[in-house]
């Protein structure tokens, strides 16, 4: 089946380490997304990609770095230096060339005590 | 920049009502898109429906409907005839267009809609 895997489902740290989530599609995809969702709130964006090896910060990039080496992949990473890295992360992706709904996976919750 | 602003925080229908979820947004792009998404408790978001700005035509799927008013920038969602299995987070969501902002999507802040038995 197509889409967009994320994993894991939950997942717990210590405050001070480095944590990378893990985003996956298989749906052909060119641009891919981060988003944050706090309690209650909406969406905001962390990082995007719209090619390979090329990427974007979005409006809460500070504490986040992400790669995108491959088509089908756009893991990111919470630093230490993020300062309240607890939250649900969302990924997504879009095909490019024009407006398409983008796509979203089931999303890691990430606490950080 | 843009914005896009859910007024209602929380809804709590009886089952049968009618429901309508209002979005007002604000953008300096005359080309731009509207979305709606629903967020059940599993936590992922489901696209609902795509909007142009060049297109103002209301849409109708099921019991589900949409609003789209240019003249006061509001893209109101109307669920007819509400069921339990209704109860989600729906978010209303602008892009502009690709070529300036890769289509990022900017979120309001949802309404958390409850159906009742």
């Amino acid at each position: 089946d197509g889409g967009i895997t994320q994993s894991p489902k939950y997942l717990f740290r210590k405050e001070g380490q480095n944590v990378t989530l893990s985003c996956e599609q298989n749906l052909n995809h060119d641009a891919m997304y981060w988003y944050r969702q706090d309690p209650g709130q909406g969406l905001r964006l962390i990082y995007y990609s719209q090619i390979v090896n090329d990427f974007q910060k979005g409006d809460i990039a500070e504490g986040y770095s992400v790669s995108r080496e491959k088509k089908e992949s756009f893991p990111l990473t919470v630093t230490s230096a993020q300062k309240n890295p607890t939250a649900f992360y969302l990924c997504a992706s879009r095909l490019a060339g024009g407006i398409y709904e983008q796509y979203f996976g089931p999303g890691t919750r990430l606490t950080v005590t | 920049a843009q914005k896009v602003t859910q007024a209602q925080t929380e809804i709590s229908v009886v089952e049968k009502e009618d429901v309508t979820l209002d979005c007002v947004y604000e953008t300096r792009d005359t080309t731009y898109y509207l979305f709606w998404y629903k967020q059940p408790p599993s936590g992922e978001l489901v696209f609902l429906i795509r909007r142009n700005s060049f297109d103002e035509q209301n849409e109708i799927s099921g019991r589900y409907s949409w609003n789209f008013q240019k003249s006061t920038s509001s893209f109101n969602f109307t669920i007819t005839a509400s069921q339990v299995v209704d109860s989600a987070v729906y978010f209303c969501a602008l892009s502009e267009a690709e070529e300036t902002s890769g289509s990022r999507l900017t979120f309001g802040e949802g309404t958390q809609l409850t159906v009742n038995p």
